[in-house]
This record gives C-alpha cells, structure tokens and sequence, in this order.
C-alpha cells in the first residue's frame, strides 16, 4: 500500500543534542509538510516543500532545518532541541495544485529531557 | 490570518446516541474545507473534503456538511470504535489551518 512512513515513532534527546527526524513516501507526492503537533493542540505547520522548493513559515524557529533529497525522502533537523520542542512530529504529502487532501504519516514523538 | 474553532472540545456519548461536532472558521478564500480523524498517538487520517456551501459527504457513520461559515460533522448511532479526536482543517491557498478538534468518546 502507498504510504508515508516517519521514523524513528519514538525519539528521545537531551536538551541541546540535535536530532534528526525522517519522513518517507511512496505516494509519489511532490509536496511534503512537517507539522509540529503539542498535546491536545492543532498541528502547526513549520515548512512545506513543493519539489525542491522550500518554503518556511514565518514563524517557524531558526532552531528548526529541513531536507529534502529526493521526492521520497524529508528530514527535520532540530539543531539544539529545548523542553518546549518535545511534541509530535508530523510529515505529511499531497499532489501539487487543486484542492488537494494532505495524507498524513503516524508521527515521531520526540521528548527531551 | 484563518481561523478554526472547534467545539464542543470533547463529547462523551453513549453508543447508539447520535450527534453532531461543529467546525467554525474565518479565511480570505476558501479552497477547501477537510475532515480528519486523529487516534491516540498517530497520524490524522483523512475523511473528507468539502468544497462549496451546501455540499454533503457520508462515509459509514459519519456526514459532513458545509455552510459559508461553518462545518458540521454528525455521527450517527455512534460505535465505540468511533472514539477519536476529529479535526477540521480549511486550505487557503497551499496551507492547511487546523483546529484543535474535538475528541470524542463512545461507550459501549
């Protein structure tokens, strides 16, 4: 089955140790998009990639880095990790243009100590 | 800047009894409205999407209805495998603008 694959589903790290998470898809999607996502709140999107185009959020911490080698293939760098970064980490894909629903992959919760 | 307000925040039902989450939100141009339901410790899953007032989607126990200001999801003659937090999103150009959903439980 297509899907989209997020790895490690369990991360731990300590304060300041970067750390780097990996997203996965055989959906063939060229736009990929990492949410974070803290406890009982909506996903908050921090970049998104049409090919291999970037584009950040405004908002988006410069602690926060993206990757993205190849159409299969995203990573989140989180450079030096504080005690407000623990959440889910959410990847997700979609076809480009139109109106376009956004598949989701199960996550990587990523707690810092 | 869109905004998504979902309520009620949670919603306990016993099962069999039918009822309705609402999804209310402000964007400058409207390019689709979608539904997702999120379990414990995973990925939203996809429901549906929603383009223009008036229009309706059904899938099993669920239906999705659209207004020009709001969005309602019914579900109806709920199972406990229906528990889940459900989370509307509108897209505004590329960007998907979520609410906080609204999780729901079904006793048995």
């Amino acid at each position: 089955d297509a899907m989209v694959i997020q790895n490690p589903r369990y991360q731990v790290t300590q304060f300041g140790k970067p750390v780097t998470l990996s997203c996965s898809q055989t959906l063939n999607h060229n736009v990929m998009y990492w949410y974070q996502q803290k406890s009982s709140q909506a996903p908050k999107l921090l970049f998104h990639y049409y090919d291999k185009d970037f584009n950040n959020e405004a908002d988006t911490p410069d602690n926060f880095q993206s990757r993205r080698p190849n159409t299969s293939f995203c990573f989140l760098d989180i450079r030096s990790p504080g005690l407000g970064d623990a959440a889910m980490y959410l990847c997700a894909t979609s076809r480009q243009g139109g109106y376009n629903e956004q598949f989701f992959g199960p996550g990587t919760r990523l707690t810092v100590l | 800047e869109d905004q998504v307000t979902q309520s009620p925040e949670a919603l306990r039902l016993q099962e069999g009894e039918s009822s309705s989450l609402n999804c209310s939100y402000t964007v400058s141009g409207l390019r689709g409205l979608f539904w997702y339901r999120q379990d414990p410790g995973k990925g939203p899953e996809f429901l549906f999407t929603l383009y223009s007032a008036g229009e309706e989607k059904e899938k099993e126990r669920l239906k999705a209805t659209l207004t020009k200001k709001e969005s309602f999801l019914h579900i109806t003659a709920p199972k406990p495998e229906d528990s889940a937090t459900y989370l509307c999103a509108v897209q505004d150009d590329y960007k998907l603008s979520f609410g906080a959903g609204t999780t729901v439980t079904v006793r048995a």
